[in-house]
């Protein structure tokens, strides 16, 4: 057990809504990165918050955005939702650093139909 | 750039088997992070090892073991006398220098141990 947990467990979306996905992180983490996972492959860098600013983002259009909260808790909002977008959301949690050990949670699965 | 490269995408042995799963990384960094993560079926990445750049030492935990090698830009992990629970996908990551905000993944080595 990680302490890491994310909700919903799975979802089903049509093409064009929007999407929020949340996140708790393990208590005194102040950094929370979120990854899509593709079947089959391996994680892509969504982007990291460290104290509730953002730290770096990786290569998804802005339709993927996020906040974090005071509280360890996170949020991944995604808008105008594609097929590809069907994937493992998976969010990790980290004390300080960007490049302390990242905690994952069990994921959330979107189907985007 | 920064890459990892799991050259593996699938290994099938028999339970008691020892097997290895090879992880090459690419950086041009002097400091660096190398992590090995274990993803079984029910999908949560579990963490297994953490390893910087400056510290060369094997690693043994039980029936895991990992070299880092330095010269070779390697990072291999062993799995002595395997088991059918460590049946997984196995990926390795690496995180510092540019990206240091993000770990950068190899694509994963999917283990299948047979009974």
């Amino acid at each position: 057990e990680t302490g890491v947990t994310q909700s919903p467990t799975h979802l089903i979306k049509t093409r064009g809504q929007q999407v929020t996905l949340r996140c708790s992180s393990q208590s005194g983490h102040n950094t929370v990165s979120w990854y899509q996972q593709a079947l089959g492959q391996g994680p892509q860098f969504i982007f990291q918050y460290y104290r509730e600013e953002e730290n770096g983002r990786g290569n998804f259009p802005p339709r993927f955005s996020g906040l974090q909260f005071p509280n360890y808790s996170s949020e991944l909002n995604v808008n105008a939702l594609e097929l590809d977008d069907s994937a493992l959301y998976l969010c990790a949690s980290s004390l300080e650093l960007p490049t302390d050990t990242q905690y994952f949670g069990p994921g959330t699965r979107l189907t985007v139909l | 750039a920064q890459k990892v490269t799991q050259a593996q995408t699938e290994i099938s042995v028999v339970e008691k088997e020892d097997v290895t799963l090879d992880c090459v990384y690419e950086t041009r960094d002097t400091t660096y992070y190398l992590f090995w993560y274990k993803q079984p079926p029910s999908g949560e990445l579990v963490f297994l090892i953490r390893r910087n750049s400056f510290d060369e030492q094997n690693e043994i935990s039980g029936r895991y073991s990992w070299n880092f090698q330095k010269s070779t830009s390697s990072f291999n992990f062993t799995i002595t006398a395997s088991q059918v629970v460590d049946s997984a996908v196995y990926f390795c990551a690496l995180s510092g220098g540019d990206s240091n905000y993000q770990l950068i993944w190899g694509a994963g080595t999917k283990l299948i141990i047979k009974p």
